[in-house]
This record gives C-alpha cells, sequence and structure tokens, in this order.
C-alpha cells in the first residue's frame, strides 16, 4: 500500500464553520505533512510532524490546527477561515530517518472552497 | 530566503521528442532533490530523486542531472508521450533532522500529438 488517503475530496465551509481534514497512510511512514496550494502555484509547506510531534509549523494562522492522533492519522482542523484560504490542502506522508531524506508520498487533496 | 525556481513556466513538445525542464536552486546545502509530476486535480506524483552525491540518474524514460557547481538541476523525459502532460515541479530538501520539502515554481508540459 503506497497511498495517502485524503478525505473529503471536497469541502465548502462557511467563515463561523468548524471542519477538519482528515489524512491516512499505512506504509508505516514517520513524518507527515500539510501543504496548501493555491491555483497555478507551487504547495507550500504548513506543518510537519515526524514521530507524531509537531516540527515544524511554517507560521501558519491558528485557524489552522493541526494534529496527530498516531502515527497513520493526521488531521488538520478548520475553524473561522476566510475566503482567502479557499486552496487544495494536501497531505504527504515520507520516511524519516533524521539523516538520510526520502521522497514524499502525496495525497490527492481536498479542494477547499470558502464562502 | 532560500528559493527553488524554474526557468520556464510552459514547455510544448511534440510528441514522441525528448523533453527537457529546468530548475535553478539557490541553497547550497541542499542535498536532495526531487521532481514531482502534478496532473491537474490531483496531488503531486513522485518521478525520480538524486542526491548531492550524484550528478546523474536515471529512471524509466526520465533522467535527471544535477550541476552543484551553478546550482541546476534537470529533467529529460525521453520520447514525449500525452500522458506526461502535466506541471512538473523541483523540489529541495536538506538533511538536518527534519524533513522540509520546498517547492520550485512549476513548469507545465504541453504534448502536441
Amino acid at each position: 500500500d503506497t497511498e495517502v488517503t485524503q478525505t473529503p475530496k471536497h469541502l465548502v465551509m462557511g467563515m463561523t464553520n468548524k471542519k477538519s481534514l482528515k489524512c491516512e497512510q499505512h506504509m508505516g511512514h514517520r513524518a507527515m505533512y500539510w501543504y496548501k496550494q493555491k491555483a497555478k502555484k507551487p504547495p507550500e509547506l504548513m506543518f510537519v510532524y515526524s514521530y507524531e510531534k509537531l516540527s515544524i509549523n511554517e507560521s501558519v494562522p491558528s485557524r489552522f490546527s493541526p494534529e496527530c492522533p498516531n502515527s497513520s492519522l493526521l488531521n488538520l482542523h478548520l475553524h473561522a477561515l476566510q475566503p482567502e484560504d479557499s486552496a487544495l490542502y494536501l497531505c504527504a506522508s515520507s520516511q524519516d530517518s533524521g539523516v538520510m531524506n526520502t521522497e514524499a508520498f502525496f495525497g490527492q487533496g481536498t479542494r477547499l472552497t470558502v464562502v | 530566503g532560500e528559493n527553488v525556481g524554474l526557468h520556464l513556466p510552459t514547455l510544448s513538445v511534440q510528441e514522441g521528442d525528448n523533453s527537457i525542464i529546468n530548475c535553478a536552486y539557490s541553497n547550497s546545502a541542499s542535498d536532495y532533490f526531487i521532481w514531482y509530476k502534478q496532473e491537474s486535480g490531483k496531488g503531486p506524483q513522485f518521478i525520480i530523486d538524486i542526491r548531492s552525491n550524484m550528478d546523474k540518474r536515471q529512471g524509466q524514460r526520465v533522467t535527471v542531472l544535477l550541476n552543484k557547481t551553478v546550482k541546476h538541476l534537470s529533467l529529460q523525459i525521453a520520447a514525449t508521450q500525452p500522458g506526461d502532460s502535466a506541471v512538473y515541479f523541483c523540489a529541495e530538501n536538506n538533511s538536518g533532522g527534519y524533513q522540509k520539502v520546498t517547492f520550485g515554481t512549476g513548469t507545465k508540459l504541453q504534448v502536441i500529438p
């Protein structure tokens, strides 16, 4: 199994809503990531979890709250988002040796629209 | 900050010809480079990678070249097919305990049948 599964595929939410994006992998990877991608732009790193601990937060606003309940799951909790937060949210995972990096496997993304 | 960028935003290639997609990076500490392919509506898909102790690596129909002197990376696709049409991103990572992959701006490859 070399898949990273993201749900939902599409999400429309109001600015006062609370929603969560979910990501799951069963490759035994210990590093998991959230990226944000706007149209015609490259993915931008938001968060990195390593061994279920948050290791990188790229100065992401607090209305985005990541959570890593276990080594296979990664969530992104959303609250009080703005229309400019509309984007494709990508989850990825990779082996984390801490010494030699390896490629990240990406999910298909959640297309988020904030209205 | 560090920047990984591409020279050409769009590349049109005749089917059957070879494609070359270029990428420049500025962080001399980067030691691991990856090429990703992203089709419309999908997540990035790993194509090939190369570490800084190598200058060339070949896969199936793809070759990555790394020139550390001028901080340049290229992806060569042999016998380009319509299914190769996508946006291609180079990405860099540097060892340091954390997996922080930084993407370049992307090149759209259009294959003309």
